[in-house]
């Protein structure tokens, strides 16, 4: 069956390391996006690629980078600078223009900084 | 500005009763999409329906039903004869034609009591 998967569904962080979040899809899909969700905040857009090679940043890119090195793969990386990346995770994924298609999205992964 | 706004934060409802969802957004453009989707717990947000600009009709989906009103820029989603298993958190969102990213509410958790 197509879909995203995102992994792992837990992940636990030490203050100061970087850790990276995984995105796989195999729907085809061009454009990929990475979405944080905190309780009552709704989801804020990090990073998004809409081609191999090539991405943009969102409204909260600051201490996270990304890389779209095949168009199936949109991995992502919370850095030590990222001043407090408690949260859920989203990643999406879209055949084409998102205001056409809407997005499909992974189960997300929570990440806890211990 | 573009901005989407769910003013319900919390709605507990018993279950067979009626319940509407409130979603008002904010844009100069004259062409968007408005978007609602689901998120279980589970975790992964589900599409529920895509609605464009030029299109007013309302829409029923089963016991799922959506009215847009440009009038008052609203896209309300009403869920008739709730069920136990409507219990989720609920997003309105919305994508610009000049935009490929999709600016989300901060979501309705729905409680829907046996």
């Amino acid at each position: 069956d197509g879909g995203i998967t995102q992994s792992p569904k837990y992940l636990f962080r030490k203050e100061g390391q970087n850790v990276t979040l995984s995105c796989e899809q195999n729907l085809n899909h061009d454009a990929m996006y990475w979405y944080r969700q905190d309780p009552g905040q709704g989801l804020r857009l990090i990073y998004y690629s809409q081609i191999v090679n090539d991405f943009q940043k969102g409204d909260i890119a600051e201490g996270y980078s990304v890389s779209r090195e095949k168009k199936e793969s949109f991995p992502l990386t919370v850095t030590s600078a990222q001043k407090n990346p408690t949260a859920f995770y989203l990643c999406a994924s879209s055949p084409g223009q998102a205001i056409f298609y809407g997005y499909t999205f992974g189960s997300g992964t929570r990440l806890t900084v211990v | 500005a573009q901005k989407v706004t769910q003013a319900q934060t919390e709605i507990s409802v018993v279950e067979k009763e009626d319940v509407t969802l409130d979603c008002v957004y904010e844009t100069r453009d004259t062409t968007y999409y408005l978007f609602w989707y689901k998120q279980p717990p589970s975790g992964e947000l589900v599409f529920l329906i895509r609605r464009n600009s030029f299109d007013e009709q309302n829409e029923i989906s089963g016991r799922y039903s959506w009215n847009f009103q440009k009038s008052t820029s609203s896209f309300n989603f009403t869920i008739t004869a709730s069920q136990v298993v409507d219990s989720a958190v609920y997003f309105c969102a919305l994508s610009m034609n000049r935009d490929d990213k999709i600016i989300f509410g901060k979501g309705t958790r729905l409680h829907i009591l046996p």
